[in-house]
Order: structure tokens, then C-alpha cells, then sequence
């Protein structure tokens, strides 16, 4: 079983719509991390969130961390190209194991 | 400022054959290295982790290991490669627990 589920799987948008990819959990997380991959690269780092209820921006990409701090949200205003790739979220149960989730892979349509 | 290097890039081999990836670290003392596969498009399996030189844990008993036989270098290994070896193995590092992870770009590794 996945400590960290992701959803949705899949998401294909056209340029300038919005979109939200959802990061959860039943364990509770010191901190989470949100990751974009591309193809053929390795993964890098968006953003950590830390605090409960803490909502984070990074330009047009919007974190927010569960109050409970076992869930977390990536909403994507006004997509564009660029933001196309997987992203996945990470975050540390126990000390050393950064666990991953399964990702979801945004496609975004000129 | 910190840099990894992971290599190759790319590595066909044939079934039963050997396997070694090669991990560097510059820029830090003393990191957490971790070796990482990921299937096509998906998530990341952690298979090891080191917080030392010659202190490996391993998370996916199967016919991989790792060695860390200096303080910045990380090498994954296999003595016989089977087809389900095949997959995406990235190699990462970071300064303490807790902190973010830095990859390296990979090997794409096809066994046939």
C-alpha cells in the first residue's frame, strides 16, 4: 500500500484553465514536499510545508497543507505549457525515508 | 555550491549480467544518499539509503546492493541483472533528515 496517495492519476488541461492535485494520507507528516519531474531528468524540489493549515505560492502554483498536516494541495492558476510534467509529493515518517507518492502527470494543451 | 553526478545516462544489458551505477556528491561533507527507481511515469521506490560511509540500509531486499565506499560516492550494484531490474534509477542526496532531496538525472536501465 502507498503511505502517500496521489490523485488524480492523469490530468490533461488546455492552457489557461485551473487545476488541483491532491496529496493524501492516514499518517500525520512533520512536513511535506511537493516535487515536478520532467522527462528524463530527476525530480525538483516546488515547495516544503511545514505548519499546519499553511498555504504557500509560488507564483501561479498554490500549497496548502491540511490542518491535521496528513494532507496536502497543489492548485495550478491559468495553466500554461510549462507546467507540464509529473508532480509528486514526498514526505518523512520515519527519520532518513523520504516516501514518495505515485505522482500525477499534468499535460497541458497549447 | 553542491552538484551530483550520476552515470550513465543510459545502460543496455543482457539478462545474468553485471550492473554498477556510479553516484558522486561535490559541494557537501558527510550527505544522506539515497538510490531511488522509478517505473515509467509513476512514483519513486526507495531501495537504499546511507546516513555514513559503509552504513547502508536497504528497503527492497532483491538482487540489488549499494556500497558506499567514500564519503561522497554511492554505487549500486547487481552480480546477475534479471528483466524486472529494468526501470529509471536516480540517485539523490541531501544535507540532514528532514531537509529536501537533490537528484541526480538519472539512468535509464534496459535489460534484455
Amino acid at each position: 500500500t502507498q503511505l502517500l496517495e496521489q490523485s488524480p492519476q492523469f490530468l490533461s488541461i488546455q492552457e489557461g484553465e485551473n487545476l488541483t492535485v491532491y496529496c493524501n494520507s492516514s499518517s500525520v507528516f512533520s512536513s511535506l514536499q511537493w516535487y515536478r519531474q520532467e522527462p528524463g531528468e530527476g525530480p525538483v524540489l516546488l515547495v516544503t510545508v511545514v505548519t499546519g493549515g499553511e498555504v504557500k505560492k509560488l507564483k501561479r502554483l498554490t500549497f496548502q497543507f491540511g490542518d491535521a498536516r496528513k494532507d496536502s494541495s497543489l492548485h495550478i492558476t491559468a495553466a500554461q505549457p510549462g507546467d507540464t510534467g509529473l508532480y509528486l509529493c514526498a514526505g518523512e515518517p520515519n527519520d532518513y525515508k523520504l516516501s514518495f507518492g505515485a505522482g500525477t502527470t499534468v499535460t497541458v494543451r497549447a | 555550491s553542491q552538484t551530483i553526478h550520476q552515470w550513465p545516462a543510459t545502460l543496455v544489458q543482457p539478462v545474468g549480467s553485471p550492473l554498477s551505477l556510479e553516484c558522486t556528491v561535490e559541494g557537501t561533507s558527510n550527505p544522506n544518499l539515497y538510490w531511488y527507481r522509478q517505473a515509467a511515469g509513476r512514483g519513486l521506490q526507495l531501495l537504499f539509503y546511507s546516513v555514513g560511509i559503509g552504513q547502508i540500509s536497504s528497503e527492497v531486499p532483491q538482487n540489488l546492493s549499494a556500497s558506499r565506499p567514500q564519503d561522497r560516492q554511492f554505487i549500486l550494484s547487481s552480480k546477475k541483472l534479471l528483466l524486472s531490474d529494468s526501470g529509471f534509477y536516480l540517485c539523490a542526496w541531501r544535507s540532514t533528515g528532514g531537509s529536501p532531496l537533490h537528484f541526480g538525472n538519472g539512468t535509464r536501465l534496459t535489460v534484455t
